[in-house]
């Protein structure tokens, strides 16, 4: 099956930092999405890519879909207190009828210090 | 309703007792997924539901686990002689149908088995 390797496992930043992250798969992807985790929450998404060499934003949140279509980056610009969470890549291949689901990445929890 | 709810928020059991989760998708979305999130992992596939079609189990552990879906909404996951190691987060998503773009996750269950 797919394997997704996310990068890196955790940050400890200062308030006002950008931040980056990545996630490489084995696999070629058709669809990339982010999603970011607040405690006792389910992941909320956060951008979705659907075509490679794609460079979407959200607000201070900027995601693209890697031309080989086996990687994608997140960066999140200007860090605030709220970004804390824990961010997930999850890859799609849809296979036009058969089993969907997505493959997500182990997360990179994001800590920012006062 | 307006979002996907799980009931119930959190679960403790004995080890070898049965439990079931609950989860209300999205009103009109056809296709339902459940995922496991265990401390410090990524979210696991266990099971995909997709209209009336028959469900994909791929992704179930053993054959502890079974879920079901009644009349293309509520879905119920069940696991039959907890294990501790069963202990994780069970995450239910909905989307209007299979590819269409990211998932919208319930809060979870937080099963923890002791």
């Amino acid at each position: 099956g797919q394997q997704l390797n996310q990068s890196p496992q955790s940050m400890f930043i200062q308030e006002g930092e950008d931040v980056s992250m990545n996630c490489t798969s084995s696999s070629i992807f058709n669809t990339w999405l982010w999603y970011k985790q607040e405690p006792g929450e389910g992941p909320v998404l956060l951008i979705a890519l659907y075509k490679a060499g794609e460079l979407t934003s959200n607000g201070r949140l900027t995601a693209q879909f890697g031309i080989t279509r086996k990687d994608s980056f997140l960066n999140i610009s200007a860090s605030i207190p709220s970004d804390v969470g824990i961010y997930f890549c999850a890859g799609r291949v849809y296979s036009g009828g058969g089993a969907d689901g997505l493959t997500f990445g182990k997360g990179t929890h994001l800590i920012i210090q006062p | 309703g307006a979002g996907v709810s799980q009931s119930p928020s959190n679960k403790v059991t004995e080890k070898g007792k049965d439990v079931e989760l609950r989860c209300d998708p999205i009103s009109g979305h056809t296709a339902l997924y459940w995922y496991r999130q265990s401390l410090g992992q990524g979210l696991e596939f266990l099971i995909y539901f997709q209209g009336n079609s028959a469900p994909d189990k791929s992704g179930l552990p053993s054959d502890r686990f079974s879920a079901e879906r009644t009349g293309g909404s509520v879905s119920t996951l069940t696991i039959q002689r907890t294990q501790q190691e069963d202990s994780a987060v069970y995450l239910c998503a909905s989307t209007p149908r299979t590819g269409a773009g990211g998932y919208t996750f319930g809060s979870g269950t937080r099963l923890t088995v002791v």
